[in-house]
């Protein structure tokens, strides 16, 4: 069965140092990765994608996210984090229409 | 452009009354997609939808739940006979292209919070 694993739910972290947030998935068929991220009370934001291509993709805000196909992960990454990062973030993955999402990685980032 | 619109963003429901959710896709956009957030859990599926057709309700609970996209008017998400269970959130999410051969990125609307009593 297709499935996407975030191992992490909840990732303390300290202004400015270097986070990972850890994502594999589960799949036999060509797939599509995301990641969104979710601050409370709001919907969904894209955050960066992977469809093709280069296997390493960046946002604009500095995170950047490789996918790995021998190892099946999509891992989030960001080499300095601030306040604003706080927030919840999930993996997901396509193979059709249908996402299908990890349970969410609760991202704090202290002063 | 505006996004994805929901409403309301927040219902509270008695058990046994019914919940209507809608979702105003993005201009342009024809595909719709509803997913359920319970608590401390992912997102997930529940129905596709195209004007005026149901393409894939596989993730919808067999009964009380329906969906609909008319040709003019938002998406509606219909909940008869509300249960405690059924508090989440409620996400739809749109597309400009759809169908069940490809990938299409969906852009999610802010979410309908519904609260059963």
């Amino acid at each position: 069965a297709q499935s996407v694993t975030q191992l992490d739910s909840q990732v303390p972290v300290f202004e400015e140092a270097p986070v990972e947030l850890r994502c594999n998935y589960s799949s036999s068929v060509s797939v599509y990765l995301f990641w969104y991220v979710q601050y409370p009370n709001q919907g969904l934001q894209l955050l960066l994608k992977y469809l093709s291509g280069s296997t390493l993709v960046e946002s604009i805000n500095g995170f950047e996210a490789e996918f790995n196909k021998s190892q099946t992960s999509f891992h989030l990454r960001k080499p300095s984090v601030h306040i604003s990062d706080t927030a919840e973030y999930f993996c997901a993955y396509s193979g059709t229409y249908k996402y299908i999402f990890g349970t969410g990685t609760r991202l704090k980032v202290l002063a | 452009n505006a996004g994805v619109m929901q409403n309301p963003r927040h219902l509270v429901r008695r058990r046994g009354q019914e919940a209507r959710l809608r979702c105003s896709p993005m201009k342009g956009h024809s595909h719709v997609y509803w997913y359920r957030q319970l608590p401390e859990e992912g997102l997930k599926f529940m129905v596709y939808l195209q004007k005026e057709n149901i393409i894939d309700e596989s993730g919808m609970p067999k009964e009380r739940f329906s969906a609909e996209f008319p040709k003019e008017g938002p998406s509606i998400l219909r909940i008869q006979q509300v249960v405690r269970g059924d508090s989440a959130a409620y996400f739809c999410a749109s597309s400009p292209q759809g169908g069940t051969g490809g990938i299409y990125e969906q852009y999610f609307g802010p979410g309908t919070r519904l609260t059963v009593t």
